[in-house]
């Protein structure tokens, strides 16, 4: 039973236009959710998080949107750099527990 | 910046031998964990440690793997034996408090069984 999935295994995008990665879940207990970047032979680094009483998070180019009535958030860079592809993994816990991640998309930032 | 260290970085063994690798958390981080990454999915938690204490491990199959803290900084993780299905990435990670405090995570050990 995945409680938290990324459907789309992997997404290409141009250099300077947006790349858009969504994240479901089916655990309304989940009250905090993570975002993570892998390069390859590194471990996930962490790139940004929000609440569940937020509904959006900015950091530079990132900004992750909450929507938890779909039980659903997407992470957005913007404008997208060659440098940001790598696998991109959300995460989501409640207090006190243990993350769950998904199972990652690949995104390919094309110069 | 300090980081999270992990050895090796890469483990091949034959089924049926023991393997063992070693975790050395972010200095001051109470909370440490094991994580196992199967090609293609998400990093699944093994195990989680508060100090020197397990407060998660019940995805850890306990027939066969094995952790340690003992002085709740540096850790163990131990297969034995391992088999074909073992084959993975290993992750430790550390936080200064519980979830969902940052984890930061290590570069992994690859482990292949043959």
């Amino acid at each position: 039973d995945q409680q938290v999935k990324q459907n789309s295994p992997s997404l290409s995008v141009q250099e300077g236009r947006i790349s858009i990665l969504n994240c479901d879940y089916t655990n309304s207990m989940f009250d905090y959710f993570l975002w993570y970047k892998k390069y390859p032979a590194e471990g996930p680094t962490f790139l940004i998080s929000i609440s569940s009483i937020k509904d959006k998070n900015e950091d530079g180019r990132f900004t992750v949107f909450l929507n938890k009535s779909a039980k659903h958030l997407s992470l957005h860079i913007v404008p997208s750099q060659p440098g940001d592809s790598a696998v991109y993994f959300c995460a989501a816990a409640n207090a006190g527990n243990m993350l769950t991640f998904g199972g990652g998309t690949r995104l390919m930032v094309k110069p | 910046e300090a980081e999270v260290a992990q050895s090796p970085r890469y483990k091949i063994t034959e089924k049926s031998q023991a393997v063992a690798f070693w975790c050395d958390p972010i200095s001051g981080h109470a909370t440490l964990y094991w994580y196992r990454q199967i090609l293609g999915q998400g990093p699944e938690l093994l195990v989680q440690f508060q100090d020197e204490s397990v407060v998660d491990d019940s995805q850890l199959p306990k027939d066969r793997f094995s952790a340690e803290r003992l002085k709740g900084v540096d850790s163990t993780l131990k297969i034995q034996p391992a088999e074909l299905g073992d084959s993975a990435m290993y992750l430790c990670a550390s936080s200064l408090q519980r979830p969902p405090d940052t984890q930061y995570f290590g570069p992994g050990t690859r482990l292949t069984v043959l």
